[in-house]
């Protein structure tokens, strides 16, 4: 059953704490991707991957960092240096020409 | 800034009908350009591909591009209570490098009323 899949579905994070959310998928596409989404917004673009060990910063990448060690997996870390970090996080992988596919989203909320 | 526009909406339809959505870009050598539905709570779903100027159809909807007027569309007919969510239009950037990313617009918000 290919597709991407995002975890955890919803998570806290308190003041000062750093949190990975996790990205993977099985459909072989070489490029990832993190956007982020606030109530009644677009999506904006933390942080590409076009290959393995390379990635670039989107256009919201402060406060964020993310790896790229293994094909099948993107995981993207909030720091505290986020100072707005309540959102709906979401991952996306590309297939060809040029489509996205979403996985899930990760609701982060910031007690 | 490249950009992408949408009005936000709500359009509102009643059922049966003919759903129009509108959406205009910056970048003049864009060259793919994508339809997402996404319902409250849930991530994007890709509906719709279009590459080249002219429509595309696929079941009831139909993509309609026109490069020179830096223009798409989406036309959901015969909508459906079902098809009330909000529409993303992306279009594909290629930067120095080769690298891809799509910008979002915004989105608009439709509403089929039975």
């Amino acid at each position: 059953d290919g597709g991407i899949t995002q975890s955890p579905k919803y998570l806290f994070r308190k003041e000062g704490q750093n949190v990975t959310l996790s990205c993977e998928q099985n459909l072989n596409h070489d490029a990832m991707y993190w956007y982020r989404q606030d109530p009644g917004q677009g999506l904006r673009l933390i942080y590409y991957s076009q290959i393995v060990n390379d990635f670039q910063k989107g256009d919201i990448a402060e406060g964020y960092s993310v790896s790229r060690e293994k094909k099948e997996s993107f995981p993207l870390t909030v720091t505290s240096a986020q100072k707005n970090p309540t959102a709906f996080y979401l991952c996306a992988s590309r297939g060809g020409p040029n489509e996205q596919f979403f996985g899930p989203g990760t609701r982060l909320t910031v007690l | 800034q490249k950009e992408v526009e949408q009005n936000s909406g709500p359009l509102s339809v009643p059922e049966g009908a003919i759903a129009s959505l509108n959406c205009t870009y910056s970048d003049r050598v864009s060259q793919s350009f994508f339809w997402y539905r996404q319902y409250s709570g849930k991530s994007p779903e890709l509906i719709m591909s279009i590459y080249s100027n002219g429509d595309k159809e696929d079941g009831r909807f139909t993509a309609q591009l026109n490069k020179a007027s830096q223009y798409v569309s989406l036309l959901i007919r015969d909508s459906q209570p079902s098809d009330s969510a909000t529409y993303l239009c992306a279009v594909n950037v290629v930067f120095s490098g080769g690298y891809n990313k799509l910008i979002f617009g915004a989105g608009t918000r439709l509403a089929v009323h039975p």
